[in-house]
């Protein structure tokens, strides 16, 4: 099955710095990758996606680019803000096929 | 956008109740909800997968007559944790996938914790 490792498990950053969170999955079926946000005890928030026929993606602060080749695929946020500050999840799965699988991971910690 | 509604939020019930949590999607069908278990900063495991009008596939570990799983409708599905016991405390989410929406993401209930004393 598929296996997805995330990297860092936890990253502290000034605000106004970037943050770069990093995911490599093993199954190569897999075709689409979420990033969720998590504040501590709410539900997790999808905060962008990308589809494996597509290298990056950006939506204001917030980038995600997707290596196929390599099997990995990256968080950027950028001009950090403490509100960034939360939980954030990757995922890997394979479009119309049912569950997905979650890295462990990344505690931000952004410093006013 | 999709929402998924979790009820109830928090329960805190004595060692040996049975506890159902409900999962509903509001304003799309979902075929297929998941069934998740989060403990203290750690990731989210799936427990399960339900699936409308048959029978939900569990994950490799998971005691499928302790997490009873139902989903009799398009919008509802329910997770039963009979005769819950403290080691059962945690904190549980559904989602669901919005099969409207391209890529169908997942959309997360507001999950529910669970204290057994």
């Amino acid at each position: 099955g598929e296996n997805v490792e995330q990297h860092p498990s936890t990253l502290s950053v000034q605000e106004g710095d970037s943050a770069v969170i990093k995911c490599t999955y093993s199954d190569s079926a897999s075709n689409y990758f979420p990033w969720y946000k998590q504040e501590l005890g709410k539900r997790p928030q999808l905060i962008i996606d990308i589809r494996s026929n597509v290298g990056e993606k950006k939506d204001q602060r917030i980038a995600v680019t997707l290596n196929k080749t390599a099997k990995h695929f990256s968080l950027h946020i950028t001009e950090t803000q403490p509100e960034d500050s939360a939980v954030y999840f990757c995922a890997a799965s394979i479009t119309n096929a049912g569950k997905s699988t979650f890295g462990d991971g990344t505690t931000l910690t952004v410093k006013p | 956008g999709a929402v998924v509604s979790q009820h109830p939020s928090w329960v805190i019930c004595k060692s040996g109740t049975s506890v159902k949590i409900e999962c509903r999607s509001l304003d799309f069908q979902a075929t297929t909800m998941f069934w998740y278990r989060q403990f203290p900063k750690q990731s989210l495991m799936l427990m399960a997968t339900s699936n409308e009008g048959s029978k939900a596939t569990y994950e490799q570990g998971v005691e499928k007559d302790k997490f009873l799983i139902n989903h009799a409708s398009l919008t509802l599905s329910t997770l039963t944790v009979t005769s819950a016991h403290p080691e059962d405390s945690s904190f549980y989410i559904c989602s669901a996938r919005d099969p409207q929406t391209l890529n169908q993401p997942q959309h997360f209930g507001d999950g529910t914790r669970l204290s057994i004393l």
